[in-house]
C-alpha cells in the first residue's frame, strides 16, 4: 500500500526531445506528489510537485500530469537538455504523515 | 538560498564501529529527517523527528539507531554498531511544516569495512 512504481529505470532522450517518466500509486490517502532531481554525489532536490486536485501543473519545460482515477503521475520534460542528465524520483506523502514515499528512480541520459 | 548541511561527506567504520552522522537544519525548519539510499536503489525513510522526539520510523531504523537534536541545532543519527549492510548514503531532511516542500542535504557516504 506504501510503494510507489516507477518507470523506466533507464531513459535516453536526444536533445530536444521529450522524456516521460511514469509513476503509480496504491495508497488513495496520499496528498501530495513530488518530483525530484538528483545529480551524482548531491542530495535529491525538489523540482516540481502537484496536489490531487489539478490534473496539471507546468513549470518551465517540466511538466505533471496527474490522473487520480488511475492513480499515476507522470514527469514530462520538454525540450530535454544534456544538463537534465541525473536520476529522478517521484514521490508520494498524505500532509498528515512524515514518510515520504519514494520510487525506485529513473537515470536520464540526455545525448547531445 | 538555505541549505541542509550535512558532515561529515564520506565515513568510513569498522563493522561494530559506532558512527554519528551530523546535520545542520535550515533554521526555521521545525520537522527533521533520516533517509537512507544503498548504492543504486531508491531512497528510504529512516525516521522523522518533530518536537525533540521521534513521530515516525520505519522497520530499518532498529535499536541500533538513534536520533537527537543536543544543542538545538545539530540533528544527529547514531549507529551504535555498524554492520557491513548500513554503508549507503545518509540523507538528512527538513521542512518548515505539513504541507511545505521537503530539503535535503548532499548527504553522508557511510562505508562500513
Amino acid at each position: 500500500q506504501q510503494q510507489v512504481k516507477q518507470s523506466p529505470q533507464s531513459l535516453i532522450v536526444q536533445k530536444g526531445g521529450i522524456s516521460i517518466i511514469n509513476c503509480a500509486y496504491e495508497n488513495t490517502a496520499f496528498d501530495y506528489f513530488p518530483w525530484y532531481q538528483q545529480f551524482p554525489g548531491k542530495g535529491p532536490a525538489l523540482l516540481i510537485a502537484i496536489r490531487p486536485d489539478v490534473s496539471e501543473k507546468k513549470e518551465g519545460r517540466f511538466t505533471i500530469s496527474f490522473n487520480k482515477s488511475a492513480k499515476q503521475f507522470s514527469l514530462h520534460i520538454m525540450d530535454s537538455q544534456p544538463g537534465d542528465s541525473a536520476t529522478y524520483f517521484c514521490a508520494a506523502i498524505y500532509n498528515a504523515g512524515n514518510m515520504l514515499t519514494f520510487g525506485g528512480g529513473t537515470r536520464l541520459m540526455v545525448k547531445p | 538560498e538555505p541549505e541542509v548541511t550535512q558532515t561529515p561527506s564520506h565515513q568510513v567504520t569498522q563493522m561494530g564501529q559506532e558512527v554519528i552522522l551530523r546535520c545542520v537544519p535550515i533554521s526555521n525548519h521545525l520537522y527533521f529527517y533520516w533517509y537512507r539510499q544503498i548504492l543504486g536503489q531508491k531512497v528510504e525513510f529512516l525516521v522523522s523527528f518533530y518536537n525533540n522526539e521521534i513521530s515516525e520510523k520505519s522497520e530499518i531504523f532498529d535499536d541500533q539507531f538513534s536520533v537527537e537534536r543536543p544543542d538545538g541545532s545539530n540533528f544527529t543519527l547514531k549507529i551504535r554498531s555498524t554492520k557491513l549492510e548500513d554503508s549507503a548514503m545518509y540523507f538528512c531532511a527538513t521542512r518548515q511544516g505539513p504541507g511545505s516542500p521537503l530539503h535535503f542535504g548532499n548527504g553522508t557516504r557511510l562505508t562500513v569495512t
